[in-house]
């Protein structure tokens, strides 16, 4: 199985002040395709995920740009620029490029 | 597009549960549905997935022997079935699309939970 390591478990973060999380997968996530398998998800406090970035840097319909995520190969970030009191919640990298899907170990942010 | 999933459900060690994932907003058999596991406070489990298109279901070897997903497109609804249940399956279980068999879940069902306590 793939296995995907997320940095920091935690961070608290002041309002308007960036934030950045760090993924690693055990194997590359770059298919022969030429797309890189990666996605990003936000788990808000009593809600399913939901699905922010996707293969590594798209946003999906609705996710403020003040999120963005970047990387390659086997080391991907997601970064958000200006943290607002909606952000809160636990972040989840996953790969799709084998079955079985696997998420990293989730970030908790807050706001300090 | 919208992924509605049965309620909560209490089961005995060694009973069998079975949640319902009724999907609407698009054609059923277009999308991949996948099944995840979320125990209390823990992260995200990939359970297993079902193409509602021709019916292939793939699990994940911690779950296999115990599970079946299927779809039923007469009523565009997936099914997660847990057997032998334990007190470590207590979980939130989800129901979540992908649009490719390689994409990210950009929808996902609200949750149920199965709670397994003699």
């Amino acid at each position: 199985d793939i296995v995907m390591t997320q940095t920091p478990l935690s961070l608290a973060v002041i309002p308007g002040q960036p934030a950045s999380i760090s993924c690693k997968s055990s194997h590359s996530l770059l298919h022969s395709e030429g797309k890189t398998y990666l996605h990003w998800y936000l788990q808000k406090p009593g809600q399913p995920p939901q699905l922010l970035i996707y293969e590594v840097s798209n946003r999906f319909s609705g996710v403020p740009d003040r999120f963005s995520g970047g990387g390659s190969g086997t080391d991907f970030t997601l970064k958000i620029s200006r943290v607002e009191a909606d952000d809160v919640g636990i972040y989840y990298c996953m790969q799709s490029i084998k079955l079985p899907r696997t998420f990293g170990g989730g970030t908790k942010v807050e706001i300090k | 597009v919208q992924l509605i999933q049965s309620g909560a459900e209490m089961k005995k060690p060694g009973a069998t549960v079975k949640i319902s994932c009724q999907a609407s907003g698009y054609t059923f058999t277009d999308h991949y549905i996948h099944w995840l596991q979320q125990a209390p406070g823990k992260g995200l489990e990939w359970v297993g997935l079902v193409d509602p298109k021709d019916g292939e279901r793939v699990y994940a070897d911690n779950f296999q022997g115990r599970v079946t997903i299927a779809a039923d497109t007469s009523s565009d609804t997936a099914y997660l079935e847990l057997r032998s249940l334990r007190s470590e399956d207590t979980a939130v279980y989800y129901c979540a699309t992908a649009s490719n068999f390689w994409s990210g879940y950009y929808n996902w069902g609200q949750g149920t939970l199965v709670t397994v306590s003699s």
